[in-house]
């Protein structure tokens, strides 16, 4: 069984970068599309990017200029990485696999257990 | 981008009846709608994708319809594990999720 789990600092200050690494146990990074999703405090989902394992990349167009995301096959691993933040980017950050193998559906079988980020000084 | 209202915002139903739970999109996305259920403090849960195919391991009172921009989710009798908040999100432009409908015990 598949599991992600994510894992970074949760308090960043404004101004600097968010990282967060999500990590792929029970299964290979290979062949799936993974996503980064957040969710601020009592608010929705959204989208923040998305990965093939092959390095191919996706991005929000509102949040493209500031987000990396990446991919390391050996360590069957993806991470984020959010510049310049503000306090609008303090979410909790899901990574999730996407359901289909080998094409991008966009519906998320698979997600990690989130992390709580916080942005403040 | 594709703006998804869900409604109502909170549905209050009794334990072993029908809550039924709507999603609207801003411009016809054709099939490319999934559901999702989260409680408190976890990640979402795929229940349905493809506007009606539930995903593995869902229970059959789960049930969903549309195409286009009007779709519903049906949870035929309610369970006390079904107490949550239900998401829709499109996937057929870009991707995003509706806010969400919290169903809470009446």
């Amino acid at each position: 069984q598949v599991q992600l789990q994510e894992s970074g600092p949760r308090l960043v200050r404004p101004s600097e970068t968010l990282s967060l690494t999500c990590t792929v146990s029970g299964g290979s990074i290979s062949r799936y599309y993974w996503s980064w999703i957040r969710q601020p405090p009592g608010k929705g989902l959204e989208l923040i990017g998305y990965i093939y394992y092959s390095g191919t990349t996706y991005y929000s167009p509102s949040l493209k200029s500031r987000v990396t995301i990446s991919v390391d096959t050996s360590r069957n691993q993806l991470s984020l990485k959010l510049s310049s933040v503000t306090a609008a980017d303090t979410a909790v950050y899901y990574c999730a696999r996407d359901s289909d193998s080998g094409s991008y559906v966009g519906a998320f079988d698979v997600w990690g257990q989130g992390a709580m980020v916080t942005v403040s000084s | 981008e594709i703006v998804m209202t869900q409604s109502p915002a909170t549905l209050s139903v009794s334990p072993g009846e029908r809550a039924t739970l709507s999603c609207r999109a801003s411009q016809s996305v054709r099939s490319n709608l999934a559901w999702y259920q989260q409680k408190p403090g976890q990640a979402p849960r795929l229940l349905i994708y493809g506007a009606y195919t539930r995903a593995t391991g869902v229970p059959a009172r789960f049930s969903a319809s549309g195409s286009g921009t009007d779709f519903t989710l049906t949870i035929s009798s309610l369970q006390s594990e079904d107490f949550a908040v239900y998401h829709c999100q499109q996937y057929d432009i870009w991707l995003t999720f509706g806010g969400g409908t919290k169903v809470e015990i009446k």
